[in-house]
């Protein structure tokens, strides 16, 4: 069964650019949550979808926004990028989503560099 | 508010056992995961806790105790490659923003 996949890797963007980040989470899936996290730091929670609808969301500017698909794919998107967006975004993808005991399956992340 | 608080460092040698300790202040929650990342990777999920109690998973045992607002990681027989951040997580079973809420992290290093 294939883990989840973050596409691309790696990204190099410019100050007031903006980026977009896909994600497909394990096949059944239905709810996928991003994070971001910075060296040192904790995983500082973006938001999470689950059927399409955003379920939950962090405390972070209206620059990051996301949507998921149909198949349950989903993308993020960073708009007017800043240096501090500077960092590795994750995505993680479980069954529900709800209930503690689900755990989440992370994907390798997308590490992204702003100049 | 809601916050878990872990250790940040934690250093121990081969063989040896440590706990990692996670205390809670959350009015309510469905239990609580313990995630490893090793640097450069992706979390993974080590142990959930939905009942008070321990849970054992090979040389990883994982505690909670509601009443206390605490629960624990533990490791025994320590080895190289355990060296890895460990994130505790809870996820409020009450509210309408039912974020799963994480710790910190603390970074375990292990030595020869």
């Amino acid at each position: 069964k294939a883990g989840v996949t973050q596409t691309p890797r790696y990204l190099i963007k410019t100050r007031g650019q903006q980026v977009t980040l896909s994600c497909s989470p394990i096949s059944g899936h239905r709810s996928v949550s991003w994070y971001q996290q910075t060296p040192g730091q904790g995983l500082q929670f973006l938001f999470e979808y689950f059927s399409e609808t955003q379920r939950n969301k962090g405390n972070f500017p209206g620059r990051f926004s996301g949507r998921q698909f149909s198949n349950s794919r989903s993308e993020m998107n960073v708009s007017t990028l800043e240096l501090g967006d500077s960092a590795l975004y994750l995505c993680a993808s479980s069954l529900a989503g709800t209930g503690g005991g689900q755990p989440q399956h992370f994907g390798d992340g997308t590490r992204l560099s702003i100049l | 508010g809601q916050s878990l608080e872990q250790p940040s460092e934690v250093t121990a040698v081969e063989g040896a056992i440590v706990q990692i300790n996670c205390t809670y202040q959350t009015s309510g929650f469905y239990g609580l995961s313990w995630y490893q990342q090793h640097d450069g990777g992706a979390p993974t999920f080590l142990s959930y806790n939905g009942l008070d109690g321990l849970e054992e998973t090979g040389r990883f045992s994982s505690f909670l105790s509601r009443s206390d607002s605490y629960g624990y990681l533990l490791l025994q027989e320590l080895q190289m490659k355990d060296s890895a951040s460990y994130f505790c997580a809870v996820r409020p079973n009450a509210g309408n923003n039912r974020k799963l809420i994480w710790g910190l992290g603390t970074s375990l290093a292990v030595n020869p």
